[in-house]
């Protein structure tokens, strides 16, 4: 079975500072590790994937994460945060021989970048 | 720029009425397509998976006859929400994947649509 977990519910950080939103998963196999950002009232927005290859994957808007398989974790950050990073993250994970099988996503965790 | 478009965005409604909500890919075709429940501050619950031209597949206590899904195109996926009551008051976002259901792909996900029950 696959399962997610976003070990922080909130998560605040001052503008200008890294942050850190926390993922780990389990899953048999491998795993395909995603990042969504949802903004109030709106769908998910892809941030970034895990497939294979390098463990430090760049997305979008600067955000960054590194697949670390002896933790089974998926840590997103990034160098600098933004107001308007503000939002709520969700991490979800797929098993490669899992085709045709949805995603499963973590309970979220709502970022807070403070001015 | 969006690749799925979900309409209408906000329904508010009285008890008893039902409700439909269009999930359509834009650019191309999806044969599946995944219909999500989120109450506020949670996560996505899986509700059902919609195949084109299938009978969709639903999660475990999701009453299908409930909320009623058609996939009749490869372009347009609906939930109906048959007799709405108070507690069907939720936001429902559909999904799908560019490439079908390749699983290295993300799925892209609607805007959602804000369903209130009077």
């Amino acid at each position: 079975a696959q399962s997610v977990a976003q070990p922080e519910d909130q998560v605040n950080v001052a503008e200008g500072n890294p942050l850190t939103v926390k993922c780990t998963y389990s899953v048999s196999g491998n795993p395909y590790l995603f990042w969504y950002v949802q903004y109030p009232n709106r769908g998910l927005q892809f941030l970034l994937k895990y497939i294979t290859g390098d463990n430090l994957v760049k997305g979008s808007y600067g955000f960054e994460a590194e697949f670390n398989k002896s933790q089974t974790s998926f840590h997103l950050k990034k160098p600098s945060a933004l107001v308007s990073d503000s939002a709520l993250y969700f991490c979800a994970v797929r098993a490669s021989d899992n085709y045709g099988q949805n995603f499963v996503f973590g309970p979220g965790t709502r970022l807070s970048v403070l001015p | 720029g969006a690749v799925v478009s979900q309409h209408p965005s906000w329904v508010i409604c009285k008890s008893g009425t039902s409700v439909k909500i269009e999930c359509r890919s834009l650019d191309f075709q999806a044969t599946t397509m995944f219909w999500y429940r989120q109450f506020p501050k949670q996560s996505l619950m899986l509700m059902a998976t919609s195949n084109e031209g299938s009978k969709a597949t639903y999660e475990q206590g999701v009453e299908k006859d409930k909320f009623l899904i058609n996939h009749a195109s490869l372009t347009l996926s609906t939930l109906t929400v048959t007799s709405a009551h108070p507690e069907d008051s939720s936001f429902y976002i559909c999904s799908t994947t560019r490439t079908g259901i390749s699983s290295n792909q993300p799925q892209h996900f609607g805007d959602g649509t804000r369903l209130s029950i009077l």
